[in-house]
């Protein structure tokens, strides 16, 4: 069963700590992963996906095919990057339907 | 601005009162997919669609019907609400393609919270 786990629903660290948001899925064929954010009184918007390599607002994730992982990471956090976070998988290859598959969602709570 | 718009916001209804939902979008985009946000699941998809008159069933979609008569609009639409049907609904669009290798970014709207009484 195609499945995206995040295991922790409150993350709570202070400014200036690393943070590591956790997703692990499960997935039998080719996946794409991707970390959605919404920030209080935002849409959900896109914060960076595994195809583009790239690092949004200091974030970076990894897709760890053996691990079937691709945790968030930021090294220092910040209190403007509290807001829920959204790991999401979909399918790439032909058969890729546009669907995503979400996890259930972590808060990250960043303390002055 | 580019942007998804989902009306109402806010409704609260009885069981049974037919209700719609409407979802338009700005950006000239095929795809176009409707999400329910219940605590604990994350987001789900209830239906989607590739492109006009084209509508496909997602991970949930009893008790949902959709229509894509123009590309702009998705309304979601529940003939016979009921209290299960209680939950934040997203409307999502993007330039995702059939036929596509990987998926695009989807835009979504702010959500319409529906309680179902």
């Amino acid at each position: 069963a195609q499945r995206v786990t995040q295991p922790e629903k409150l993350l709570s660290v202070f400014k200036g700590a690393p943070v590591e948001l956790k997703c692990n899925y499960s997935y039998s064929g080719s996946p794409e992963l991707f970390w959605y954010v919404q920030y209080s009184r935002q849409r959900l918007q896109l914060l960076l996906r595994h195809i583009s390599r790239e690092s949004i607002k200091g974030f970076t994730a990894d897709l760890n095919k053996g691990e079937t992982s691709f945790h968030l990471k930021k090294p220092f956090a910040q209190e403007e990057d509290s807001a829920m976070y959204y790991c999401a998988l979909s399918r790439y290859g032909s058969s890729n339907t546009g669907k995503l598959i979400f996890g259930q969602g972590t808060t990250l709570q960043v303390k002055p | 601005e580019a942007q998804v718009t989902q009306n109402p916001r806010y409704l609260i209804t009885v069981t049974g009162k037919k209700l719609t939902v409407t979802c338009s979008q700005n950006m000239n985009h095929e795809y176009m997919s409707w999400y329910r946000q219940d605590p604990g699941l994350g987001l789900r998809q209830i239906y989607y669609s590739m492109n006009v008159e084209v509508t496909d069933k997602g991970d949930v979609p009893e008790g949902y019907k959709v229509s894509r008569k123009e590309k702009r609009n998705f309304p979601l639409i529940l003939e016979s609400p009921s209290p299960n049907q209680t939950s934040l609904y997203f409307c999502a669009s993007s330039s995702f393609k059939a036929g596509a290798l990987s998926n695009q970014p989807q835009h979504f709207g702010d959500g319409t919270r529906l309680s179902i009484l």
